[in-house]
């Protein structure tokens, strides 16, 4: 059975800091795997989707990497802001229905 | 394109009554996902539809829940006799295609009291 955890819980950086989150999972046997930010009240939003082929993606600020072989994956946030503060999720998705396996996620207060 | 249009926001029920939670996919969009959000845990899936089909129901509890996806108009997550067990946020997920970005609505917060 597939487990997605993330360390840290919760994250509290200064203003332009730059910070890394973690995401693992148990069964490297993935379809791909996005990573969300989910702000209070509301739905998620997909920051980046990486697939099982792939070791990194980027958007913006945003770089994720995945190292399938260990069940890891990163998010790394270049010069932080307020506005970045969220709850980020890690989900994997396996094969066939591609339903997605979610960490309880990181929860990052930005300081400014 | 106006997203994922999940409706209502907020639904209040008694114990025993029934729960109608719609989603309107993404336009083009023909996958539909639900998964429900307790306090303080993750999110866990409940279903996948396409449109007249039920695909994987894995995460649906065997009574009391039901899903579907018409050929017209929006999914329809279905809770019959709630229990205060089942207060929680359910979010609607649509897919375009294989191995593309998921995209969530804002999800309907159910309490049951």
């Amino acid at each position: 059975k597939q487990e997605v955890t993330q360390i840290p819980a919760a994250l509290s950086v200064p203003e332009g800091e730059n910070l890394v989150l973690n995401c693992s999972f148990t069964d490297s046997a993935i379809y791909n795997l996005q990573w969300f930010r989910q702000d209070p009240g509301k739905g998620l939003t997909s920051l980046l989707l990486i697939q099982s082929s792939q070791r990194e993606q980027t958007s913006g600020r945003l770089n994720a990497s995945l190292d399938k072989s260990s069940g890891r994956s990163t998010l790394y946030i270049a010069a932080s802001q307020p506005g970045d503060s969220a709850t980020y999720l890690c989900a994997v998705a396996q094969g066939g229905s591609e339903k997605l396996v979610f960490g309880k996620g990181t929860k990052l207060t930005v300081n400014p | 394109n106006a997203g994922v249009m999940q409706n209502p926001r907020h639904l209040v029920r008694r114990r025993g009554q029934e729960a109608r939670l719609r989603c309107s996919p993404m336009k083009g969009h023909s996958h539909v996902y639900w998964y429900r959000q307790l306090p303080e845990e993750g999110l866990k899936f409940m279903v996948y539809l396409q449109k007249e089909n039920i695909i994987d129901e894995s995460g649906m509890p065997k009574e009391r829940f039901s899903a579907e996806f018409p050929k017209e108009g929006p999914s329809i997550l279905r809770i019959q006799q709630v229990v205060r067990g089942d207060s929680a946020a359910y979010f609607c997920a649509s897919l375009r295609g294989s191995n593309e970005k998921l995209f969530f609505g804002s999800g309907t917060q159910l309490s049951v009291l």
